[in-house]
């Protein structure tokens, strides 16, 4: 079966302007997160969406950030007047056991650059 | 505040020979452990976990170690090989955490023919 897919894989923007990235889950996985990787960072947790309500938001780092999921499936992050110390890649995974103990499969991640 | 540390940045290791890759965490309110491996431009991909309840957990050529009173985990690669060199991340999660992880910083492994 089709694992996690995100869109665009790579995404040049200029500083200012929006930018939105996609995720679609694996079928019939209710848990959604979003990660993202800074260069030589660790993967740092954004959002977490359960169906199609947003439990945790703690990691979102400022109110230029937000997502939404619809559905209970594709979810979209959306970062306003992007800055410079927005670029990394950022990372979707989905879970089939919302708040539990079970792995969770990713996407190969959208690569954002803000010039 | 790092609450998953990996502290060792690279690892390198014979063909045949065993890896082992430490992490170390601080929140006593982890009880699900997980190790990724992830490639250059690819996702991480789900190696093996353990529950806090094990101490080991086996799967093939992986297995995970878990000292709860140490907050010490290892991942034991034996006989490793040279498609095993890749980026590997500790991940941890527990409490009323969501299922969400917290990661170290990773340890890039570097198995030699």
């Amino acid at each position: 079966g089709a694992g996690v897919s995100q869109s665009p894989s790579n995404k040049v923007t200029e500083k200012g302007k929006d930018v939105e990235l996609r995720c679609d889950p694996i079928s019939g996985h209710t848990a959604l997160y979003w990660y993202r990787q800074s260069l030589g960072q660790g993967l740092e947790f954004l959002i977490y969406f359960q169906g199609n309500s947003a439990p945790d938001k703690s990691g979102l780092p400022s109110d230029r950030f937000s997502a939404e999921r619809t559905g209970g499936s594709v979810s979209t992050l959306t970062i306003q007047r992007t800055q410079q110390e927005d670029s990394a890649v950022y990372l979707c995974a989905s879970s089939s056991s919302p708040g539990g103990r079970r792995e969770q499969y990713f996407g190969p991640g959208t690569r954002l650059t803000v010039t | 505040d790092q609450q998953v540390k990996q502290n060792s940045p690279s690892l390198s290791v014979q063909e045949g020979r065993i890896s082992i890759l430490n992490c170390d965490y601080t929140n006593s309110m982890f009880d699900y452990f997980l190790w990724y491996k992830k490639y250059p431009a690819e996702g991480p991909t789900f190696l093996i976990s353990i529950s806090s309840i094990k101490d080991k957990n086996e799967d093939g050529r992986f297995t995970v170690f878990l000292n709860k009173s140490a907050k010490h985990l290892s991942l034991h690669i034996v006989p490793s090989q040279p498609g095993d060199s890749a980026v590997y991340f500790c991940a941890a999660t527990g409490g009323t955490s969501y299922g969400k992880l917290t990661f170290g910083q990773g340890t890039i492994l570097t198995v030699h023919p």
